[in-house]
């Protein structure tokens, strides 16, 4: 079967750095994608990884490791507006269409 | 702004009844997809469609279906509701068939479907 985990939820405070862990189980992988969600609004991309490694954008990288079907979201430098939830979504190639199946989501509260 | 416009983005009706959600892609998108995200869920994936056809269905209920038009925009029909189909129901875009090979969705601000 087809299975992704992420924790539920995350606290951390202001400045601070967290790291936001995915871990699936799929056939026809091709990629990881991150997802932001602030409550009840449109969920925005943050990040893709199609290889292994880490990708920098900003406050934000990503990281992949296909041998350990694993990846992570680093959030550094911590600001109040990064309260949101945090969507792992892995891309799977089924016949000649491609789905992504997502995670449940972390909720990320960052404090003062 | 994403560019994909959805309405209403608030309904409420009553068990029983049928209601009509559109969607309109960013310009030039020609995949659209459907999800329906409960309270503190995650996003389950309904239905995708391309540039007309239906591409690829999710968990989908039977008394749910959709349909892209020739312009492109999309409807999700969800008829008998019930309690439990009241959700944020999102469509998204992506330029092609697949998935983009950046994984990236564009997606509406949402239709808030109560259902009392």
């Amino acid at each position: 079967g087809q299975s992704l985990e992420q924790p539920s939820e995350v606290t951390a405070v202001e400045g601070a750095i967290v790291q936001i862990n995915c871990t699936y189980q799929t056939s026809g992988f091709y990629g990881l994608s991150w997802y932001q969600q602030h409550d009840g609004g449109a969920p925005t991309f943050l990040s893709y990884n199609a290889l292994d490694g880490l990708e920098e954008t900003g406050r934000f990288s990503s990281f992949l490791s296909r041998s350990d079907s694993y990846g992570y979201l680093l959030l550094q430098e911590l600001q109040m507006k990064d309260s949101a939830s945090y969507f792992c979504a892995v891309g799977t190639n089924a016949g000649n269409n491609r789905k992504l199946i997502w995670g449940l989501g972390t909720s990320l509260a960052v404090n003062p | 702004d994403s560019g994909v416009t959805q309405t209403p983005k608030h309904l409420i009706t009553a068990t029983g009844q049928r209601v009509t959600l559109r969607c309109s892609p960013r310009s030039g998108d020609l995949s659209v997809y459907w999800y329906q995200q409960s309270l503190d869920q995650g996003l389950q994936f309904l239905i995708q469609y391309y540039n007309g056809e239906e591409r690829a269905k999710g968990n989908i209920l039977e008394r749910f279906s959709a349909q892209q038009f020739p312009d492109l925009h999309s409807e999700l029909n969800l008829s008998s509701l019930e309690l439990g189909d009241s959700a944020l129901y999102f469509c998204a875009s992506s330029p092609d068939i697949r998935t983009p090979n950046t994984g990236e969705l564009f997606f509406g601000e949402g239709s808030r479907l109560t259902v009392l």
